[in-house]
């Protein structure tokens, strides 16, 4: 079983341009997550969905955006990339159920010059 | 909102048990769970705990007091693969999960 996927595995991006972090996951958890995870700072929250066809803010949305068409998948994008994007990113997906454990993503390493 | 507290940077040796405590100020609480997060790795689930006491899973344990909010986390017999980051988060009541900082532990021979 795969589990949760993500691609690319890293990018190194010029500031302006957009781009689409892509997420996949085989569990048919009904939960995703996006996170960004900066030295100093732990994972913050950019965006979830607790069930296909709906997508909530975290505490960093600004600058992405987020779209949830089917169980499976869960693309972030960038629309117009800044250097203070530059992170590795995380997605993630939970069961609704007694614990929603959240399941991790190998990541993305992004790089915005 | 929510507080999460742990220390930056811990050490201990190979063999020793190792305590990482967590403090927390919430809004809401829906449970308190454990990762390990290897360097360059994704974070992974160790623990869960929602009511107040210790659950226990191998070498790991972990514990919660919801009216001090404190949790800490207690790894025995350790191993030079532990060292990592061990990053306590705090479930809101919007199912949402805030993480504290994270603990790098690091196992000396």
């Amino acid at each position: 079983t795969a589990g949760i996927t993500q691609a690319p595995t890293s990018q190194i991006l010029a500031a302006g341009r957009s781009m689409t972090l892509r997420c996949t996951q085989d569990m048919r958890h009904n939960a995703m997550y996006w996170y960004r995870q900066d030295l100093g700072l732990g994972l913050r929250l950019i965006h979830y969905s607790n069930t296909a066809g709906t997508t909530g803010k975290g505490e960093v949305p600004d600058g992405y955006s987020v779209s949830r068409a089917n169980t499976d998948d869960f693309p972030l994008t960038l629309a117009s990339a800044v250097p203070s994007q530059t992170s590795v990113y995380f997605c993630a997906s939970a069961e609704r159920g007694s614990t929603d454990t959240q399941y991790f993503g190998p990541g993305t390493r992004l790089t915005v010059l | 909102g929510q507080n999460i507290d742990q220390p930056t940077e811990m050490t201990a040796t190979e063999g020793a048990i190792v305590q990482i405590n967590c403090t927390y100020q919430t809004s809401g609480f829906n449970g308190l769970f454990w990762y390990q997060q290897h360097a360059g790795e994704a974070p992974t689930f160790l623990s869960y705990n929602v009511l107040d006491g210790l659950e226990e899973k191998g070498r790991f344990s972990s514990f919660l007091s919801r009216s001090k909010g404190y949790s800490y986390l207690l790894l025995k017999e350790l191993q030079m693969k532990d060292s990592a980051s061990y990053l306590c988060a705090v479930r809101d009541s919007g199912y949402a999960l805030n993480f504290g900082k994270g603990t790098s532990l690091l196992v000396t021979p």
